[in-house]
């Protein structure tokens, strides 16, 4: 179980025009997503997290008018590239968190699971 | 500065060797400690993880240790096989109100096995 999905696996766009990103969690519920930039040979930067039916928060730096995100469900989150320049060339990976029940310990062992990216090329 | 820092960068091994790898950190306090594969162009994916009170941490042919007093873990990848070829990624939960955790990561080790 536990099982994410992204879509496109990658894409190839021209400078200016937009790109969305799917993010699904397949078999579970997840309340809290999470959209990373992962640059060559660089680790994940997280760049928002993302709360079903609410606003998502960005990490200092980046762009919300630029990176749109929409968390409709708790199965599903979008990232929005607008208008997209070769800089924006990189692996976007989304992750989700379990939506879990009854009590939980604070801050024990909630797990992300990550999907397996997007590779976005701008030309 | 990082605070997560993983060591080497890069290591070559030839297949059936052993390697082990380093991650030092300064994030306190932290709720556990992950070690994770990444395959070149996919999602990394959990190989094991630990709370403070854990020393070790075994996944197969990986075994992770925690020194949680000097803040280092370490990953041993036993009788390597190409397919351990990837980057392996520590990261050090750090505990946040409402009982989640905000995911540090390290920059990766980036492991080559040669036949």
């Amino acid at each position: 179980g536990a099982v994410v999905s992204q879509h496109p696996s990658r894409v190839i766009c021209k400078s200016g025009t937009s790109v969305k990103i799917e993010c699904r969690s397949l078999d579970f519920q997840a309340t809290t997503m999470f959209w990373y930039r992962q640059f060559p040979k660089q680790s994940l930067m997280l760049m928002a997290t993302s709360n079903e039916g609410s606003k998502a928060t960005y990490e200092q730096g980046v762009e919300k008018d630029k990176f749109l995100i929409n968390h409709a469900s708790l199965t599903l989150s979008t990232l929005t590239v607008t208008s997209a320049h070769p800089e924006d060339s990189s692996f976007y990976i989304c992750s989700a968190r379990k939506r879990y029940q009854g009590r939980h310990k604070l801050g024990s062992t909630d797990t992300q699971y990550f999907g397996p990216g997007t590779r976005l090329t701008v030309l | 500065k990082n605070q997560v820092e993983q060591s080497p960068q890069s290591l070559i091994i030839l297949e059936g060797k052993n390697c082990t790898l380093q991650c030092n950190y300064t994030v306190s306090p932290f709720s556990n400690l992950r070690w994770y594969k990444q395959d070149t162009g996919r999602g990394p994916v959990s190989l094991t993880i630990m709370t403070f009170s854990e020393n070790t941490k075994s996944n197969g042919r990986y075994t992770a240790t925690l020194d949680a007093d000097t803040k280092q873990s370490s990953l041993h990848i036993t009788a390597s096989q190409l397919s351990d070829s990837a980057s392996y990624i520590c990261v050090v939960s750090a505990p946040l109100s409402g009982g989640y955790n905000k995911l540090i990561f390290g920059a990766g080790t980036r492991l080559a096995v040669h036949p």
